[in-house]
């Protein structure tokens, strides 16, 4: 499977915290993209990262990304309530003209 | 800012019945997408679309499916003969540059019911 593939599958934290979740995939890709999706609702681009990146900030996200490994990490620091949501990565492969998303990480920030 | 839109944000049909479901991708995008998900499962590729014709499609994007786009702003995903597993949120999305090689920007999504 080419999946990107999310752990923890769940992560409860206390708000203030920072959130780190994990993806890992199977073969060579482009990029790179994480989502949110709040409950029962559309998908929300959070960032985007190049094969040829390592870091990239947007606010408080923080992505990684270790193309060695095959492996990439999204970290929100001073989590919120609404913040709470499934996070997903997604993966582009060059030999396709679609991205593969992985089974995601419900985040949940207690207040 | 400019948003993909989709209609019907629910469509509750009959086992068999067609359905069609429709989206309006960002005004300047060339790349068309659909996806669905089922409840409580990962969202789930079904078909590209770029300048009027498929680029790709999965192995779930079976002949009961089409896509059309029929004037310059609509994009629509139409099931022939629905089943009962078709039930599921149907993301239309679209993107500006190739496939991943851009941000692709996703509607609120149709839930589609088949009893």
């Amino acid at each position: 499977s080419q999946q990107g593939e999310e752990d923890p599958q769940a992560l409860s934290i206390q708000e203030g915290e920072n959130a780190t979740m994990n993806c890992s995939y199977k073969t060579s890709i482009n990029n790179l993209q994480w989502y949110r999706q709040n409950s029962g609702r559309g998908l929300v681009h959070l960032i985007l990262i190049r094969s040829n990146e390592r870091e990239k900030h947007s606010g408080r996200l923080r992505v990684t990304l270790d193309t060695s490994k095959k492996s990439s990490s999204l970290l929100i620091t001073a989590s919120r309530a609404a913040d709470t949501a499934s996070y997903f990565c997604a993966t582009f492969y060059s030999s396709a003209s679609k991205i593969i998303f992985g089974s995601g990480t419900r985040l949940s920030i207690r207040p | 800012e400019p948003e993909v839109t989709q209609t019907p944000s629910h469509q509750v049909t009959q086992m068999g019945q067609e359905v069609i479901l429709r989206c309006v991708p960002i005004s300047n995008h060339l790349y068309f997408y659909w996806y669905r998900q089922i409840l409580g499962q990962k969202v789930e590729f079904l078909v590209s679309f770029y300048n009027n014709e498929i680029s790709e499609k999965s192995e779930i994007f079976d002949d009961q499916f089409s896509v059309e786009r029929p004037d310059g702003s609509n994009f629509t995903l139409k099931i022939r003969s629905t089943k009962l597993e078709d039930s599921a949120m149907y993301f239309c999305a679209s993107s500006q540059t190739s496939g991943g090689l851009g941000e692709q920007f996703f509607g609120p999504g149709t839930r589609l019911t088949v009893l």
